[in-house]
């Protein structure tokens, strides 16, 4: 069974940095590319970010470029991202989130984790 | 770039057919087949329903369906039933490894 799990959530001030995990299992890891998702409270979803299967390309949301870091470990099966320079606005579900693809490009997202809640706030 | 347009709520009675609109441009939804659908229920995980606009993933009911024309790309509900009282998103390749999401649309089964 295809398993994502994060973790990391929690409460931030204003400014200051928080890393998410996100633990796969179920499938081979260092095949798929993997992305970031995330959905502010009663609003809509936002990609974030997306990471290659090998880790050696990464891609950015305008909203998070130059704040957020996207990685992966595939010995580890774990993905991360780590937020520095948080906002109210970055408050917030984080979603890990398997891509599917097709002749090697990404067509939909077709596994998603349940989310860790990041709240930023004083 | 800007989210992609869908409208707040769309409803029906059970039996009937219903479609979303996810309305973009010609940088996104009108220039690659690559709209998918996601529908999530309250406190819930968003499901892939539809991808690569028009197919369904494995498991997936046939009641659904997508389609696309020009900047526009269409998400139908046949027979509607209760259990698909959700919010439906969809979603667009926007070039440069970027994806653009709807704001979601609110079906409601009346």
């Amino acid at each position: 069974e295809v398993q994502l799990l994060e973790s990391g959530g929690g409460l931030v001030q204003p400014g200051g940095s928080l890393r998410l995990s996100c633990a796969v299992s179920g499938f081979t890891f260092s095949n798929n590319a993997m992305s970031w998702v995330r959905q502010a409270p009663g609003k809509g979803l936002e990609w974030v970010s997306a990471i290659s299967g090998s880790g050696g390309n990464t891609y950015y949301a305008d909203s998070v470029k130059g704040r957020f870091t996207i990685s992966r470990d595939n010995s580890q099966n774990t993905m991360f991202l780590q937020m520095n320079s948080l906002r109210a606005e970055d408050t917030a579900i984080y979603y890990c989130v398997k891509e599917d693809h097709l002749v090697g490009h990404t067509t939909s997202f077709d596994i998603w984790g349940q989310g860790t809640m990041v709240t930023v706030s004083s | 770039q800007s989210a992609l347009t869908q409208p707040a709520s769309v409803s029906g009675s059970p039996g009937q057919s219903i479609t979303i609109s996810c309305t973009g441009t010609g940088s996104d939804v009108g220039n690659y087949n690559l709209v998918s659908w996601y529908q999530q229920y309250p406190g819930k995980a968003p499901k892939l329903i539809i991808c690569e606009v028009t197919k369904r993933p494995s498991g997936i009911s046939n009641r659904f369906s997508g389609s696309k024309s020009g900047n526009t790309a269409s998400l139908t509900i046949s027979g509607l039933q209760a259990e698909d009282e959700a919010d439906y998103y969809c979603c667009s390749y926007a070039g440069s490894r970027h994806w653009l999401f709807g704001g979601g649309t609110k079906v409601i089964v009346l």
